[in-house]
């Protein structure tokens, strides 16, 4: 079975600092990877996805994430915050030997003081 | 590309009453849709695989006969809360997987906001 584990269910950043969100997974297969956001009363949105390839993976709005296998880790890095990354983000791996369904974590909602 | 939409955004509606809910790929072809509950603060809870022209997998503890699901054809799936209770209050979300693109990845409709009164 799949799992993930989102280290903090809230974090706080000052505008322009780094941001840093933390996913640990288990997964007895290898996995595919996926960060997605969400604002308030919206849907879900990808940031970036890990499938095999460059263990490094960049997404939209300057986000990346680094995918290491022996820390059984994805975690969300953006150099710089700015306002408009104040949501609620979500890690989740996709169990593609059951149709490609994914399971989520917890979530983390993201702060940024102005 | 990849858009789903998701209808309505938010419904209130009685106690005892039924509510349908439809989520529609509109630039592509979804085979398997996927129906997710999620209450406030907290993550999303799959409620069902719906795969076009078969019965959908429920997953444990959700109960089919209240939470109808129909996919029938390769844009259009419906969820319907039948006799609803206040207790189904909650924001109901889709998503599909595109067939070209396989299981990488899948698209989500901006959600549904159910109030039972």
């Amino acid at each position: 079975a799949q799992s993930v584990t989102q280290l903090g269910s809230h974090v706080s950043v000052s505008e322009g600092a780094l941001v840093l969100l933390r996913c640990n997974y288990s997964s007895s297969v290898p996995p595919y990877l996926f960060w997605y956001v969400q604002y308030p009363n919206q849907g879900l949105q990808l940031l970036l996805k890990y499938t095999s390839a460059a263990t490094l993976v960049k997404g939209i709005n300057g986000f990346e994430a680094e995918f290491k296998k022996s820390e059984t880790s994805f975690h969300l890095t953006k150099p710089s915050a700015h306002m408009s990354d104040a949501a609620e983000y979500f890690c989740a791996v996709s169990d593609h030997n059951q149709g490609g369904k994914l399971i989520f974590g917890q979530g983390t909602e993201l702060s940024v003081k102005p | 590309g990849a858009v789903v939409s998701q209808h309505p955004s938010w419904v209130i509606c009685k106690s005892g009453t039924s509510v349908k809910i439809e989520c529609r790929s509109l630039d592509f072809q979804a085979t398997t849709m996927f129906w997710y509950r999620q209450f406030p603060k907290q993550s999303l809870m799959l409620m069902a695989t719906s795969n076009e022209g078969s019965k959908a997998t429920y997953e444990q503890g959700v109960e089919k006969d209240k939470f109808l699901i129909n996919h029938a054809s390769l844009t259009l799936s419906t969820l319907t809360v039948t006799s609803a209770h206040p207790e189904d209050s909650s924001f109901y979300i889709c998503s599909a997987r595109d067939r070209a693109r396989g299981v990488t990845e899948a698209f989500f409709g901006q959600g549904t906001r159910l109030t039972v009164v």
